[in-house]
């Protein structure tokens, strides 16, 4: 991927609330995709991803990513956020059969009661 | 089994001095990368070891360097410490590598502080 973009550095949220966080992408080559979530004082862990097949991926806690590639995106939705779901969501992209894996800068999702 | 494991997971150092961080893999996974993560920037992604063999490196200076040992341990050195290099280092660890479909596992970080 020659670029990973995440549009929002920051996304304020009232508790159940829906919310989408936003991943574009730019490559020349069929890509991977994935989110990854950082929670406070820990590292990152993969949310979900998508490798091939249906292009809307689901994690188990709720949060679902669509693959559209004509707009080369991959944005992070979920329908009902909760205070646990504040962290830093990290887009990620590798091509397929490259070496290439590039991390957005991340978006910092952050839920009010 | 038990995950990726980072020590020390806080440090203060000054410019000048230099500094080794410690990465432990999880068991069986032979690929280990570090990145250095800084607000604003996200993950710039350092260097990646396979099988003790520096399979990738990033673009950063050469006063950034690692090793892997044959139990897949991996150290980093930061040589001459300048205050830009005050991150969160983070040590992922995968069974193949860190690119294609392959899901990294990360450890929880090393804050390094310049001064």
């Amino acid at each position: 991927a020659q670029s990973v973009t995440q549009l929002d550095s920051q996304v304020p949220v009232f508790e159940e609330a829906p919310v989408e966080l936003r991943c574009n992408y730019s490559s020349s080559v069929s890509v991977y995709l994935f989110w990854y979530v950082q929670y406070p004082n820990q590292g990152l862990q993969l949310l979900l991803k998508y490798l091939s097949g249906s292009t809307l991926v689901e994690s188990i806690n709720g949060f679902e990513a669509e693959f559209n590639k004509s707009q080369t995106s991959f944005h992070l939705r979920k329908p009902s956020v909760h205070i646990s779901d504040t962290a830093e969501y990290f887009c990620a992209v590798s091509e397929r059969n490259t070496d290439k894996l590039i991390f957005g800068t991340g978006t910092r999702l952050q839920v009010f009661p | 089994k038990a995950g990726v494991t980072q020590t020390p997971r806080y440090l203060i150092k000054t410019r000048g001095q230099q500094v080794t961080l410690s990465c432990s893999p999880i068991s069986g996974h032979r690929s280990v990368s570090w990145y250095q993560q800084t607000p604003g920037q996200g993950l710039q992604f350092l260097f990646e070891y396979f099988s003790e063999t520096q399979r990738n490196k990033g673009n950063f200076p050469g006063r950034f360097s690692g090793r892997q040992f044959s139990n897949s341990r991996s150290e980093m050195n930061v040589s001459t410490l300048e205050l830009g290099d005050s991150a969160l280092y983070l040590c992922a660890s995968s069974p193949e590598g860190r690119t294609g479909y392959n899901e990294q596992f990360f450890g929880p970080g090393t804050r390094l502080t310049v001064l």
